[in-house]
């Protein structure tokens, strides 16, 4: 069946370093999410890639689709500690809404 | 819009025991999803419905139970409660647009339902 890996599994880093999360699927995915969950929340949405090689910003995140619409990444420009937390990307296997989400990474921003 | 509410938000339950998880959305999304989250892990499909009257087992379907009489409702059933079925257990839907570069293909989570079997 589909598999979804992100790597790093955790990752700490300092107050204003950079972050980058990376997302593998084993299937062609139609279109790609990403969602962040904070301690004890639940996911909140955050953009949806949709064309192969496509980038979009959202203020001090980059969002990535590979050229194959099987890996992502996201990107986190000079972190705050308002960006902890768990970050997920997730996707439908092409022609399907069965909604498959990645392992996830866990970020702590260290003040 | 309440947007998707979950029923109840934590429960205990004995080993053996039965219980439903119920999950209901106002916003006429066409599709919903049960996942659960173990302690510090990620988010696992149990079962999806594109709508009334289909579901669809999902990655790890075992020991759980659905239906989807109506639009709104997507209840989990439990059957016989597990302490592997420990877990936060997350309602979620879509409106399910074919083809949509829109924002209408978006998961709306539930605040989630913490069961603990013991």
């Amino acid at each position: 069946g589909q598999q979804v890996m992100q790597i790093p599994q955790y990752q700490h880093v300092q107050e204003g370093e950079d972050f980058t999360t990376y997302c593998n699927s084993s299937t062609t995915l139609s279109n790609i999410q990403w969602y962040k969950q904070r301690p004890g929340g639940h996911p909140v949405f955050l953009i949806q890639l949709v064309k192969s090689g496509e980038v979009k910003k959202q203020k001090r995140l980059t969002f990535q689709f590979g050229e194959a619409k099987k890996n992502s990444s996201l990107h986190i420009t000079a972190t705050q500690t308002t960006d902890v937390g768990t970050y997920f990307c997730a996707g439908p296997t092409s022609g399907t809404y069965k909604y498959i989400f990645g392992t996830g990474t866990r970020l702590k921003v260290l003040a | 819009n309440a947007g998707v509410t979950q029923t109840p938000k934590f429960r205990i339950l004995k080993i053996g025991q039965s219980m439903t998880l119920q999950c209901a959305q106002d916003m006429n999304h066409n599709y919903m999803y049960w996942y659960r989250q173990d302690p510090g892990m990620g988010l696992k499909l149990i079962y999806y419905s594109v709508g009334a009257g289909i579901t669809d087992k999902g990655e790890v379907p075992n020991g759980y139970n659905v239906s989807r009489s109506t639009t709104e409702d997507f209840p989990l059933r439990l059957e016989l409660a597990a302490p592997s079925q420990t877990s936060v257990y997350f309602c979620a839907s879509i409106r399910g647009l074919r083809g949509s570069l829109s924002g209408a293909n978006v998961l709306t989570f539930g605040a989630g339902s913490r069961l603990t079997v013991l």
